[in-house]
């Protein structure tokens, strides 16, 4: 059974800095890995996509990498704004007892301290 | 246009009620998906349909039943429902056929359903 994790689950850090937030998964056997922006009481807007034979995809100030064979993705932000205060999560597309599935992480509360 | 709507955007409901979600996308995406998402967890997989094809997590009660009445539309019919089925009801699709180069995931923005 793939089981995602975050870590932290939560930070806070003062606007300006840059950040790193980490996902770990336990079964390497992935289409891809996707991190997800969620508001609070809202639904999900996609902010990367990392297909399982790239190792990094970049977009703006968000940067995510993934090592596969280890099972390990890091979500980097820099120059951190208020408007990065949101959950971050993480999901795994694979294929799970013969279903195509995309399994969420727990979930990284970040709040950038103005 | 890579929009998933979903409607409608809240529901209060009554434990005798019968009601349904509804979901849509226009991106010719095969694949959609219900999910289920509590306060401060993570989405759970509820049903997905794959070309038209039902897979359901066994976890589900039946008071929750899929409809896909073509590959744009997914309903969520709700049924006699309990008040810890209160939750933010997240549809998605992706593009399949499932492989490395089709499996991008796009959410709508949820229901927020309260059972009373």
């Amino acid at each position: 059974k793939q089981e995602v994790t975050q870590i932290p689950a939560a930070l806070s850090v003062p606007e300006g800095e840059n950040l790193v937030l980490n996902c770990s998964f336990t079964d390497s056997a992935i289409y891809n890995l996707q991190w997800f922006r969620q508001d609070p009481g809202k639904g999900l807007t996609s902010l990367l996509l990392i297909q399982s034979s790239q190792r990094e995809q970049t977009s703006g100030r968000l940067n995510a990498s993934l090592d596969k064979s280890s099972g390990r993705s890091t979500l980097y932000i820099a120059a951190s704004q208020p408007g990065d205060s949101a959950t971050y999560l993480c999901a795994v597309f694979g294929v799970v007892f013969g279903n195509e599935k995309l399994t969420f992480g727990t979930g990284t509360r970040l709040t950038i301290i103005p | 246009d890579t929009e998933v709507t979903q409607t409608p955007k809240h529901l209060v409901m009554g434990m005798t009620n019968k009601k349904s979600l509804k979901c849509e996308q226009h991106m010719g995406h095969r694949a959609m998906y219900w999910y289920k998402q509590k306060a401060k967890k993570p989405p759970e997989l509820m049903f997905v349909y794959s070309y038209e094809k039902l897979s359901i997590n066994e976890s589900v009660p039946s008071r929750f039943s899929p409809e896909c009445p073509n590959s744009s539309l997914l309903n969520l019919h709700l049924h006699a429902l309990q008040p810890e089925d209160s939750a933010l009801y997240l549809c998605a699709s992706s593009p399949g056929p499932f492989g490395e180069w089709n499996t991008e995931a796009f959410f709508g923005q949820g229901t927020r359903l309260t059972v009373v």
